[in-house]
């Protein structure tokens, strides 16, 4: 079966640190992968999609970046992290283009203090 | 370009129906979704619906999309105090993005 786990589940960070939040896909091969952000009491905000290895698209003009190292490897990152920056971040996955299925990771609670 | 636009409250009695709308901008939509987050944690699928349908029911909960208008609802039967949630209508494109709406809160009163 497939499943999908996202690390580290909290964390507190300084102001101007660096970030990396990591997702990985397992049971399946070339899957679509997301990273959401959900800021407090607000909505989901695409941040990236990628339909393949290489192929970033970005969403949201910030100071987060995201790679795609291998097929079923999401890194979503920061070289300075600002107070904005706060939030649940999410990554999913979906099968392909057709999209009839998509599964959340647990989340990510960044906290930038 | 792409929009999910959702109410951003309801309220309802024990028992009565919920009906949580949605619309959305973009006509390349393949799938369309309606995701339940609770509080504190992460999102759960309820239920989707192809955009060649215009109506899927599953249990309590029924879809019912209007795509001349775009037009997205989810109704929710005989609401219990345990489905008082964020809601959130989402898009899927052909293009591989998947797009949420801001989220509806429920709250279920007894």
């Amino acid at each position: 079966s497939q499943t999908i786990h996202q690390w580290p589940a909290t964390l507190v960070q300084p102001v101007g640190s660096p970030l990396s939040l990591e997702c990985t896909v397992e049971g399946t091969s070339n899957p679509n992968l997301y990273w959401y952000r959900q800021a407090a009491g607000r909505g989901l905000q695409l941040l990236f999609y990628s339909v393949g290895i290489g192929q970033i698209s970005s969403e949201v003009p910030q100071n987060l970046s995201a790679s795609r190292p291998q097929d079923r490897q999401f890194i979503l990152s920061s070289k300075k992290l600002l107070l904005s920056d706060s939030g649940f971040y999410l990554c999913a996955w979906s099968r392909d283009v057709s999209g009839n299925t998509i599964y959340f990771g647990e989340g990510s609670w960044l906290t930038v203090v | 370009g792409e929009d999910v636009e959702q109410s951003l409250f309801l309220s309802v009695r024990e028992g009565d129906s919920s009906v949580i709308n949605c619309t959305y901008t973009d006509s390349s939509s393949t799938y369309l979704y309606w995701y339940k987050q609770e509080p504190g944690a992460g999102l759960q699928l309820l239920t989707y619906i192809f955009s060649n349908m215009d109506m899927k029911q599953d249990q309590r909960l029924t879809v019912l999309l209007n795509k001349k208008d775009k037009h997205l609802s989810l109704r929710i039967a005989d609401t219990q105090t345990g489905d008082s949630a964020i809601y959130f209508c989402a898009e899927f494109e052909n293009t591989g993005k998947l797009i949420f709406g801001q989220g509806t809160t429920l709250q279920v009163k007894p």
